[in-house]
C-alpha cells in the first residue's frame, strides 16, 4: 500500500463547478499536510497546508481528519486557471522533514 | 535571483553515459532535497543535505547516483551509466528549517535513449 493515496482522477469539470479531492495517508506519525499544484511541466508549488481546525484561502478550503488519516481539498467556483495537478503530500518532522507526495489528481477545469 | 535554480533544464543522453546536475539553492537555506518524478507520479525522495552533510538516501538512489554538496552551497547529482529507466524529471527544493515550507527549482529533464 502507498503511503498517500489520491482520487486518481482525472477530473473535467465545467467553469464554476465546485470540485473535491481526497486523500488518505497511511503513516499515523505523520505530523503536516499539505496540498501542492503542479502545471504540466512544471514543479510543485505549494498551495496549502492543512490543518486539523480546517483552513480557508480564498475558493479553496482543505481539511484533515487525523483519526481516519484523511485529508481534503475543496475548490469552489472553479477557474480555468485551476487546471493542474493537484499533489496530496504529508512529513514528519524527525529526521530529514523529507516530503511523502501522492500520485496527484489532473484537473481539467472547462469553459 | 531569489528562487532554487536547476541546470540544465534538459538533457538527453545515451544510455551508459554519465551525466550531472547541478542545483543551486536558495542562499540561505541550509537543507537541500533531490527529488526524481516520472510520468503519472508524485515526486519520489532521493536524497537529503544539510548544509554539506549528506543525511539521508533513499534506497531508489542505486550506486550509480552520487549526490553532493560541497561547502554546504550547490548540489551535484551525478548518474553513472544512465538506464532507459533513469529517464524522470529530477527535481532539487530546499528549506530554512523543519517545518518550513520547501521552495522547488524547475528541475532537470532527463532522456535516456
Amino acid at each position: 500500500r502507498k503511503e498517500v493515496e489520491q482520487d486518481p482522477g482525472p477530473f473535467n469539470v465545467p467553469e464554476g463547478a465546485t470540485v473535491a479531492f481526497n486523500c488518505t495517508y497511511s503513516n499515523s506519525a505523520s505530523q503536516s499536510f499539505f496540498w501542492y499544484r503542479q502545471d504540466c511541466r512544471k514543479e510543485p508549488k505549494l498551495l496549502m497546508s492543512v490543518y486539523s481546525s480546517g483552513n480557508e484561502d480564498g475558493r479553496f478550503t482543505a481539511q484533515l481528519n487525523r483519526a481516519s488519516q484523511y485529508i481534503s481539498l475543496l475548490i469552489r467556483d472553479s477557474k480555468l486557471s485551476d487546471s493542474a495537478t493537484y499533489l496530496c503530500v504529508v512529513t514528519s518532522l524527525a529526521g530529514s522533514y523529507q516530503l511523502t507526495f501522492g500520485k496527484g489528481t489532473k484537473l481539467s477545469v472547462i469553459p | 535571483d531569489t528562487g532554487v535554480s536547476q541546470n540544465p533544464r534538459h538533457k538527453i543522453t545515451k544510455r551508459g553515459q554519465n551525466v550531472t546536475f547541478r542545483c543551486d539553492p536558495i542562499s540561505e537555506h541550509n537543507r537541500l532535497y533531490w527529488y526524481r518524478q516520472t510520468l503519472g507520479q508524485g515526486p519520489e525522495f532521493l536524497t537529503y543535505f544539510q548544509n554539506e552533510a549528506q543525511l539521508e538516501k533513499s534506497r531508489l538512489l542505486s550506486d550509480r547516483f552520487s549526490a553532493e554538496r560541497p561547502k554546504g552551497s550547490f548540489s551535484t547529482l551525478e548518474i553513472q551509466r544512465t538506464e532507459q529507466g533513469d529517464s524522470a524529471m529530477y527535481l532539487c527544493a530546499s528549506s530554512l528549517a523543519a517545518g518550513n515550507g520547501y521552495t522547488f527549482g524547475s528541475g532537470t529533464r532527463l532522456t535516456v535513449v
